[in-house]
């Protein structure tokens, strides 16, 4: 079966420090991979997304993500938050030959920046 | 452009009674998607629609129920609401592209059952 798992339910950190969010996933298959964040009271925006290449792919907002296919992760990270990052943040992931709309998500990661 | 529209924003009904939540894509979207989130089950996939039908469904019952226009809007219905319903549903839009498809989502609809 499908699955998502992020590895922190909730960090919290000082603006300037870096940031890292585990994602492992289990999927028999080509898979397209995504972290969207959902920022209070807002709804969620995509941050970045991975379909094939570079393993290395860069978001919005500073934000980047490494998918390793041997170790089926696709971590996130942000060398410096600011206060503004802080939010939930989800990992996604699909079949390249699935559902178009059907993502599987992690649980979410809630990270608190505090100034 | 505009982005994905749902109605209502919020709304509060009991149990026993229907719902119907409302979708509009993005303008030349032709796949929507609709999402059940609670903090208890995360965010969890509901249907899929394209060119009026359902391409796949997710592990609800069938009180859950959708449907899609051929403008591309597409409702969602949940009929003999249970408090467990209580939920903020979101519904997302794509053109879609295969293999490279994106998800927009919108603000979502904050269901409260009593």
């Amino acid at each position: 079966a499908q699955s998502v798992s992020q590895h922190n339910h909730h960090v919290i950190l000082s603006e300037a420090a870096s940031l890292e969010l585990g994602c492992n996933y289990s999927y028999g298959g080509t898979v397209n991979l995504f972290w969207y964040v959902q920022y209070p009271g807002q709804h969620l925006q995509l941050l970045l997304k991975y379909f094939s290449g570079d393993p290395l792919v860069k978001g919005i907002k500073g934000f980047e993500a490494e998918f390793i296919k041997s170790k089926f992760s696709f971590n996130l990270r942000k060398p410096s938050v600011q206060w503004s990052d802080t939010a939930e943040y989800f990992c996604a992931v699909t079949g390249t030959t699935d559902s178009w709309g059907k993502l599987q998500f992690g649980a979410g990661t809630q990270v608190v920046v505090t100034p | 452009k505009a982005g994905v529209t749902q109605t209502p924003r919020y709304l509060i009904k009991t149990r026993g009674q229907q719902v119907t939540l409302s979708c509009s894509p993005i303008s030349g979207h032709r796949s929507v998607s609709w999402y059940q989130q609670t903090p208890g089950q995360g965010l969890q996939f509901l249907f899929e629609y394209f060119s009026e039908t359902q391409r796949n469904k997710g592990n609800f019952p069938g009180r859950f129920s959708g449907r899609q226009f051929s403008n591309s809007r597409s409702e969602m219905n949940v009929s003999t609401l249970e408090l467990g319903d209580s939920a903020l549903y979101l519904c997302a839009s794509s053109l879609p592209l295969l293999g490279a498809n994106v998800l927009t989502f919108g603000a979502g609809s904050r269901l409260t059952v009593l």
